[in-house]
């Protein structure tokens, strides 16, 4: 069974852009959770997806916003990027709500120049 | 505010040495989780510990759940240096929502 798969896996971008990352579940999957993870603030929740609805969001500015298609794929969107948007953005797969194991993707690393 | 703090943040050892890492916290998760995560990839979750004072082993790995389950600690006995990588632990704040420790970051050395 394919694990989570993250595109692109490398990113650069200027301040100002707009940057759109994708998550493709693993297959049967139907949550879909994305964090952040800088050296500084380590690995910090984002936003969390479940059949299309986001369900719980992390202390982010609205810059950085998501979604999820009927096919439980997810896309986040980050705009007017800023140098400290620089980071290893994950998302994680779980098959339902609760405390099924979340399984990462490997990241997209984005820099911001 | 939650706070996941883990100790030591570095930690350099010689192959066939034991160690210890913490992971303390001002609130009481429902679960901890313990992930491993090497560079250029995604965590991948080690365990999943429940049940106040509950030990867990995974071969070299041993995997403690404070009686408060507000703490936890993770001993590797004999390191490897394929136990290299970045420890995190991790609290179940619920609806999918990890909150991730600072992270100890280990290197054994052969």
């Amino acid at each position: 069974k394919a694990g989570v798969t993250q595109t692109p896996r490398y990113l650069i971008k200027t301040r100002g852009q707009q940057v759109t990352l994708s998550c493709s579940p693993i297959s049967g999957h139907r949550s879909v959770s994305w964090y952040q993870q800088t050296p500084g603030q380590g690995l910090q929740f984002l936003f969390e997806y479940f059949s299309e609805t986001q369900r719980n969001k992390g202390n982010f500015p609205g810059r950085f916003s998501g979604r999820q298609f009927s096919n439980s794929r997810s896309e986040m969107n980050v705009s007017t990027l800023e140098l400290g948007d620089s980071a290893l953005y994950l998302c994680a797969s779980t098959r339902d709500q609760g405390t099924d194991t979340q399984y990462f993707g490997p990241g997209t690393r984005l820099t911001v120049l | 505010t939650q706070l996941l703090e883990q100790s030591p943040q570095f930690l350099s050892i010689q192959e066939g040495e034991n160690l210890t890492v913490y992971c303390n916290s001002s609130s009481v998760f429902s679960s901890l989780q313990w992930y491993r995560q090497e560079p250029g990839e995604g965590p991948v979750l080690l365990v999943t510990v429940v049940t106040g004072g509950e030990v867990k082993k995974l071969k070299r790995l041993t995997f403690q759940f404070g009686d408060a389950r507000k703490d936890s600690s993770l001993h590797i006995t004999a390191a490897q240096p394929g136990d290299t990588g970045l420890y995190l632990c991790a609290g179940d704040a619920g609806a999918n929502n990890l909150f991730f420790g600072t992270g100890t970051r280990l290197t054994v050395i052969p």
